[in-house]
């Protein structure tokens, strides 16, 4: 299981964009790299995934390079509401592997007024 | 998306007691559920992997007979904490997947053992 690397924590105003990046210097040809939102005291919730170059929903978008080496989450005009902890995890999406992951760290994103 | 839900999503608990935690996907079936423990401040850390119809598979260092796993239907898993200390206390979640690539995470279970 590749291991990942993510800021610790970062501050951002309200109303701008926020970019967390991901080191995953391992990751695997069958990785995929997924993001996951925690706020205290509640169970994780699916982001954003994707395997190369952009990706893009309705919350955020995903940035990985050619090498997929890392991989930056950014989020747009954020809001308070966004404060929590994001978490960057990479995984083999074959059957029963890609769930088995190991969470890193985080980034605790504080966003203020 | 698909729902996970747990049960309770608090408890208190005495030392020396056990309690039970259920995790259901009610939209869903789920082969495959997970339980994960989370200390304040601390990142998930994997426990177990439940597998309906068979026995769980444990992480290195988790104690199989301390967190009893049982996962007896498609859609329900429960973590059985026994004899529950102090140091037990903690915040517990489980996930299951609808496919094989998008994990779904119960609320949390939030126990604590006076």
């Amino acid at each position: 299981l590749a291991k990942t690397t993510q800021p610790i924590s970062m501050d951002s105003y309200e109303g701008q964009e926020v970019n967390i990046t991901c080191s995953h210097n391992n990751i695997a040809t069958n990785d995929y790299i997924t993001w996951y939102q925690q706020f205290p005291s509640q169970g994780p919730r699916f982001i954003i995934q994707g395997y190369k170059t952009k990706v893009t929903n309705e919350v955020a978008s995903l940035f990985i390079p050619a090498d997929r080496k890392s991989s930056t989450l950014s989020l747009p005009r954020v809001s308070l509401s966004d404060t929590a902890v994001y978490y960057c995890l990479v995984g083999d999406m074959s059957s029963g592997g890609y769930q088995k992951v190991t969470f890193g760290t985080g980034t605790k994103l504080q966003v203020i007024p | 998306g698909a729902v996970v839900s747990q049960h309770p999503s608090w408890v208190i608990c005495k030392s020396g007691t056990s309690v039970k935690i259920e995790c259901r996907s009610l939209d869903f079936q789920a082969t495959t559920m997970f339980w994960y423990r989370q200390f304040p401040k601390q990142s998930l850390m994997l426990m177990a992997t439940s597998n309906e119809g068979s026995k769980a598979t444990y992480e290195q260092g988790v104690e199989k007979d301390k967190f009893l796993i049982n996962h007896a239907s498609l859609t329900l898993s429960t973590l059985t904490v026994t004899s529950a200390h102090p140091e037990d206390s903690s915040f517990y979640i489980c996930s299951a997947s609808k496919t094989t690539w998008e994990a779904f995470f119960g609320q949390g279970t939030r126990l604590t053992v006076v």
